[in-house]
């Protein structure tokens, strides 16, 4: 059973780079699937971030393309997601997410987790 | 790229039928066939109900229903149950980015 478990810190400061992990359980990252991010501010609707390929191809979002570093740790079955210069907008609950090799639908997720941008 | 467009609200009473809409452009709902729809109860996460416009995920139950017509795709939800009381939100490829509708709060009376 795929399992997908988000983990960073929960506040971030203004300015500050958002750093999260997602840790893979009962299957390897290293397939055709593609592993990524989406968000959701508090009360809001969801916005696709961004997939990653273990090839390390990657696809982003063109409105937060500039500020998004994501990356994928083969061995230790992790994929990561580091968005640059948060402000408060960029408070949401972020989900990593499991993508098939060539549809768009995402048929596994994380938990999600809560992350604030606060001074 | 504008989000894709769903009613705010929808509702029915245990046993009836609800169907919401997920409007877009020919540049998304209406020009591929990846569109996927998720349910989502409160502070939870979102789950695959639809995909590739018509297509149930092994252990949906048959009462959800996808379908589209032009750039309007649609969830049915037929023989409704408290359980199916959740937020519902529609998604697209576009080019080069992956669409999320409005969402839609469906309520069981």
């Amino acid at each position: 059973q795929v399992q997908l478990q988000e983990s960073g810190p929960g506040l971030v400061r203004p300015s500050d780079t958002l750093s999260l992990t997602c840790a893979v359980s009962g299957y390897s990252i290293s397939t055709s699937d593609w592993w990524g991010w989406i968000r959701q501010p508090p009360g809001e609707g969801l916005e696709w971030i961004g997939y990653i390929h273990y090839s390390a191809r990657t696809y982003y979002n063109p409105s937060l393309k500039s500020r998004i570093t994501m990356s994928i740790d083969t061995s230790k079955n992790q994929f990561s997601l580091k968005l640059s210069s948060v402000t408060a907008v960029d408070t949401a609950v972020y989900y990593c997410i499991k993508k098939g090799p060539i549809s768009t639908y995402f048929d596994i997720w994380g938990r999600g987790t809560l992350v604030t941008v606060s001074s | 790229q504008s989000a894709l467009t769903q009613p705010p609200s929808a509702s029915g009473s245990p046993g009836q039928s609800v169907t919401i809409s997920c409007t877009g452009t020919s540049s998304d709902v209406g020009g591929n066939s990846y569109v996927s729809w998720y349910q989502q109860h409160p502070g939870k996460a979102p789950k695959l109900m639809i995909y590739e416009v018509t297509k149930r995920p092994s252990g949906v139950p048959d009462r959800f229903s996808g379908s589209r017509s032009g750039n309007t795709a649609s969830l049915t939800v037929s023989g409704l149950q408290a359980d199916d009381e959740a937020d519902y939100y529609c998604s697209s490829y576009a080019t080069s980015i992956i669409l999320f509708g409005t969402g839609t709060k469906v309520t069981v009376l």
